[in-house]
C-alpha cells in the first residue's frame, strides 16, 4: 500500500467513550501531522510530530492525546469528546517537520454524540 | 501573522468551460504556496506547488496557478473543466522562515460544481 492511509474511515462514538484513530504513511517522511476540518473553518493544525517527538501542539484540549510510536505510524486518542469536535480529522507527512510539501490520507470521519 | 483567503466559497461551471479559482495571502515575504483538491469523503490531494522560479506552474490533471508577487495572489486555472473536476478546492500558504516554517495555512475552500 502506498501514500498515507487512515483507520478507520468513519466513526461515531459516544462522549463517555474511549476511540483511537490511526495513520501510517508508506512514503519513508519524517514527520507527520494531525489537522482538524470542521464545517465552514479552514482546517485547524492540531499536532506535529518529527521523529516520534511531538514538536507543535496548537493548544489542543487534552481530550485529545496523540501518539507517535514511530516515524511510520501516529495515533490520536479520543476520549470524553463533545458534539463540537465531530470533523473530518487528516493525518498528513513530510519528509521533515519543516519540509515544504505535505501529503495527506483520506480522513476518519468523527461523530460524537 | 500569515492568512489566506478564497474570496468565492462556491462556484458552478459548464463543463468544457475555462474556470479560475481566487486566491489571495497575506504574508511577510513569498512564501510557499500551494493548492490541492479534497473529492467527497476524501483526504486532500496536491494539485501543484509554487517555490520559486517560473511563476506560472503546471500540476496534475491540467491545472495550471500564477503567482504574482505585485497583488498577493495565487489563482488556480484550468481551460477546460471536466465533470470529474467537481471537487473542493484549497489554497494553502506555507512560512519558508521562522518558528513557523513548514506549517501551512489554508483557506476555506472553494467548492466548484459541474453542469454537463
Amino acid at each position: 500500500e502506498t501514500g498515507v492511509t487512515q483507520t478507520p474511515r468513519h466513526l461515531v462514538m459516544g462522549m463517555t467513550n474511549k476511540k483511537s484513530l490511526k495513520c501510517e504513511q508508506h512514503l519513508g517522511h519524517n514527520a507527520m501531522y494531525w489537522y482538524k476540518q470542521s464545517a465552514k473553518k479552514p482546517l485547524e493544525l492540531m499536532f506535529v510530530y518529527s521523529l516520534e517527538e511531538r514538536v507543535e501542539n496548537n493548544s489542543v484540549p487534552s481530550r485529545f492525546s496523540p501518539e507517535c510510536p514511530n516515524s511510520s505510524h501516529l495515533f490520536l486518542h479520543l476520549h470524553t469528546l463533545q458534539p463540537e469536535d465531530s470533523a473530518l480529522y487528516l493525518c498528513a507527512s513530510s519528509q521533515g517537520p519543516r519540509s515544504e510539501t505535505q501529503y495527506f490520507g483520506p480522513g476518519t470521519r468523527l461523530l460524537v454524540l | 501573522a500569515q492568512s489566506v483567503t478564497q474570496p468565492d466559497i462556491h462556484i458552478t461551471v459548464s463543463e468544457g468551460a475555462s474556470l479560475e479559482l481566487r486566491c489571495n495571502y497575506s504574508y511577510g515575504a513569498t512564501p510557499y504556496l500551494f493548492w490541492y483538491v479534497q473529492s467527497p469523503g476524501q483526504g486532500l490531494q496536491l494539485l501543484l506547488k509554487y517555490f520559486s522560479g517560473d511563476t506560472l506552474v503546471q500540476g496534475i490533471k491540467g491545472f495550471e496557478a500564477e503567482f504574482k508577487r505585485s497583488q498577493s495572489s495565487f489563482n488556480l486555472r484550468k481551460p477546460s473543466v471536466h465533470w470529474s473536476d467537481a471537487a473542493e478546492y484549497f489554497c494553502a500558504v506555507g512560512a519558508r522562515y521562522g518558528g513557523s516554517q513548514g506549517n501551512l495555512i489554508f483557506g476555506k475552500g472553494t467548492k466548484l460544481s459541474v453542469k454537463p
